[in-house]
């Protein structure tokens, strides 16, 4: 299947700082990325939605100005986390699928983030 | 709105065990189900889909029938394997519109040999 690779799997940071996750689709063109957060023993919960060249569209209740999602391009989307606190502190996943209709989508492996 | 349940785990069984995690759904219209496999350290893969009633999807030995009138998916193996140890998760997806993924919290199985 298709490949998508996130960078990095795991990142440390200092309260008040940002931290950039990337998210690329290796052998295909992701038209769409979807971004997700995964709490201990939960399920994933959609953050955003984005579609290369245009701006994404969040979930109710996520912060567009703390997580920064940027979809440049057809193979690359970024999520920023702004500011980042203790309580961002979570398992952040990507997935991307192609502009077909019906098409799956493929997952990154994820990111752990630690604020501390 | 929608949304999926499935058996919480952890699950404990020995190499060989008949394996069944139970998962309903609640939704508006007609959603395909997918069963997706987290193993350690990975991200979640697709391992099987059912896009209407009736549709049994099937992959590595893995089953799961959707069943409308029951409105549920329930994953089956007959004979687990050491490396079938994974989280996995139950989930749906709407017709039309932006084509999200609503997922189940996730099921832990461990085999043990």
């Amino acid at each position: 299947g298709a490949v998508v690779s996130q960078h990095p799997s795991w990142v440390i940071c200092k309260s008040g700082t940002s931290v950039k996750i990337e998210c690329r689709s290796l052998d295909f063109q992701a038209t769409t990325m979807f971004w997700y957060r995964q709490f201990p023993k939960q399920s994933l919960m959609l953050m955003a939605t984005s579609n290369e060249g245009s701006k994404a569209t969040y979930e109710q209740g996520v912060e567009k100005d703390k997580f920064l999602i940027n979809h440049a391009s057809l193979t690359l989307s970024t999520l920023t986390v702004t500011s980042a606190h203790p309580e961002d502190s979570s398992f952040y996943i990507c997935s991307a699928r192609e502009a077909r209709a019906g098409t799956e989508a493929f997952f990154g492996q994820g990111t752990r983030l630690t604020v501390v | 709105g929608n949304s999926v349940t499935q058996m919480e785990g952890p699950v404990t069984l020995s190499e060989e065990a008949f394996l069944t995690i139970n998962c309903t759904y609640t939704a508006t219209g007609y959603p395909s189900l997918f069963w997706y496999v987290q193993y350690p350290g990975e991200g979640l893969q697709l391992l099987l889909k059912a896009t209407k009633a009736d549709d049994k999807g099937s992959n590595k030995g893995f089953e799961a029938t959707y069943r409308k009138e029951t409105t549920s998916f329930h994953l089956e193996k007959g004979s687990v394997q050491v490396s079938d140890s994974a989280v996995y998760f139950c989930a749906l997806r709407t017709q039309g519109g932006s084509e999200k993924l609503v997922f189940g919290k996730g099921t832990k199985l461990t085999v043990n040999p």
